[in-house]
C-alpha cells in the first residue's frame, strides 16, 4: 500500500505570492490533516478534512485554506506569502476523522524569500 | 487552554542507557495519546498509541509508554537505547476534536 504522498517536496516562493501544496492520502483513508512544522513553534495543526468537508481548523490566519476532493486528495493553499510561512508542511491521513492513528507524508519544505 | 508539554528539549545518552522522555498534557475529558518519532531525513512515524485499556502500552522497537491519568502524563521509555534511536520524538494528544503536539525532544545516542 502506498504511503501518504506530498508534492512538491521542495518549493521556493517570494513574499506576496501564493502557493498550493498537494497531498494524496493512503488508499482508503478519508481523513486528511495538515500541519506546519517550524523550529520555533514545533508542530502546529492547520486543519482537517473528512469527506470533502473541513472538520477542524487550527489557529492560523485566513490566508491558509484547504480543500479535499472526492478521491480524498487534499490541497492546501497559502496566499500572500510571508517570510514566516517558511516551514515544513506535513499532511497526515487517517481512516476516519477525529485524529485517529495518523500516517504522515514526508512533507513539503516551503521557503519564502 | 489545551496544551502538551515535553520537558526535555535535547537528551544525550550512551548506547545501552535507559531512556525516559516526559510528556504532560492539559486536556479535559477523554484523550487519546500518541508518541511519534522522526528519524533524520525521514517522515513522522507512529511509535505507539493509547486509546483505552491497559495504561502500559508497548510500541515498536522496544518502546513503551505509561498513561498515568492522575498525573496527566504519558512518558515514553526504553530500557536500553541504540544508536539507531537517534531521532526527534513527539508526544501528541487528541481530545475535543483537537490534536496537539509537544515541541519535541531530540534524542542523540552516542555509540
Amino acid at each position: 500500500k502506498a504511503g501518504v504522498t506530498q508534492t512538491p517536496r521542495y518549493l521556493i516562493k517570494t513574499r506576496g505570492q501564493q502557493v498550493t501544496l498537494s497531498c494524496s492520502p493512503i488508499s482508503g483513508h478519508r481523513s486528511v490533516s495538515w500541519y506546519q512544522q517550524t523550529p520555533g513553534q514545533g508542530l502546529q495543526f492547520l486543519f482537517e478534512y473528512f469527506s470533502e468537508t473541513q472538520r477542524n481548523k487550527g489557529n492560523f490566519p485566513g490566508r491558509f485554506s484547504g480543500r479535499q476532493f472526492s478521491n480524498s486528495r487534499s490541497e492546501m493553499n497559502v496566499s500572500t506569502l510571508e517570510l514566516g510561512d517558511s516551514a515544513l508542511y506535513l499532511c497526515a491521513s487517517s481512516l476516519v476523522a477525529g485524529h485517529e492513528v495518523a500516517f504522515f507524508g514526508q512533507g513539503t519544505r516551503l521557503t519564502v524569500v | 487552554a489545551q496544551s502538551v508539554s515535553q520537558h526535555n528539549h535535547h537528551v544525550i545518552l550512551s548506547e545501552a542507557a535507559s531512556l525516559e522522555l516526559g510528556c504532560n498534557y492539559s486536556y479535559g475529558g477523554t484523550v487519546n495519546l500518541f508518541w511519534y518519532v522522526q528519524y533524520p531525513g525521514q517522515h513522522l512515524q507512529l511509535l505507539l498509541k493509547y486509546f483505552s485499556g491497559d495504561p502500559l502500552v508497548k510500541g515498536i522497537k522496544g518502546f513503551e509508554a505509561e498513561f498515568i491519568k492522575s498525573k496527566f502524563s504519558f512518558n515514553l521509555r526504553k530500557p536500553s537505547v541504540q544508536w539507531s534511536d537517534t531521532a526527534e520524538y513527539f508526544c501528541a494528544v487528541t481530545g475535543n476534536n483537537d490534536m496537539r503536539f509537544g515541541a519535541g525532544t531530540r534524542l542523540t545516542v552516542k555509540p
